[in-house]
């Protein structure tokens, strides 16, 4: 079966740039997405199509794709960051959601 | 703007059939243009995408659940449901429904209910 492969945490300070990646055989004919997700809440969709930008993300989110690894980038992270984020791609008609990474700051 | 609920008994005996409701207001899912899912979280670990219903009654699943999962819809209610058999305590989790965009380049969640806990336990 399919696996997106991230690491389980990333720390990073206040207005520090994180980044955070997700590799998976051929992803970049995939077209990975990103999600974050706090303590009780549900998950929000932050990045699709590997680069865009739902309305209403703040613009220090974005994405990248090189190769199969995507990657998230929050510039100038802010304490309301620290959540979990998870990758998700399609694969053979199902959805595959990367293993979720811890992000830290302080 | 789309909404999208989820409802369900909270606590499953082990062996038997999770039965849970998504409801959706602020739009169809008579659309063809989305599909329908299910998606849960158990304690402490990541998510994990259950199956999905589509308007066709198309429906694709997790091959790690596929033999106990159903997903099915009801029009009329704009609703659609999720049963999962011969449950144990891995299937302990806060169970989601989200909308999911299928588009020619990639698929992507961009609605989620609030999420229920079902707790799997005698």
């Amino acid at each position: 079966s399919y696996e997106l492969t991230q690491p389980p945490s990333v720390s990073v300070s206040p207005g520090q740039t994180a980044s955070i990646a997700c590799s998976g055989d051929i992803l970049g004919y995939k077209y990975a997405c990103w999600y974050q997700q706090k303590p009780g809440q549900s998950p929000v969709l932050v990045i699709y199509q590997y680069t865009k930008r739902p309305s209403g993300i703040p613009e220090r989110f974005s994405g990248s794709n090189s190769g199969n690894t995507a990657t998230l980038t929050i510039s100038g992270t802010q304490v309301m960051d620290e959540a979990d984020y998870y990758c998700q791609a399609w694969d053979s008609g199902t959805v595959v959601f990367g293993g979720g990474t811890k992000l830290t700051v302080l | 703007q789309v909404q999208l609920q989820e409802s369900g008994p909270g606590l499953v005996k082990p062996s038997e059939t999770l039965s849970l409701t998504c409801s959706v207001s602020g739009g169809s899912i008579s659309s063809d243009i989305y599909y329908w899912s299910w998606i849960r979280r158990p304690a402490g670990k990541g998510l994990e995408w259950i199956g999905r219903f589509y308007i066709t009654r198309t429906t694709n699943y997790n091959p790690s659940l596929k033999s106990r999962v159903t997903i099915s819809g009801d029009t009329s209610k704009n609703q659609f449901f999720l049963k999962l058999n011969s449950v144990t305590a891995a299937d302990t989790a806060v169970y989601y429904c989200a909308r999911e965009v299928a588009a020619a380049r990639g698929n992507w969640f961009d609605s989620w209910g609030q999420g229920t806990l079902l707790t799997v336990s005698s």
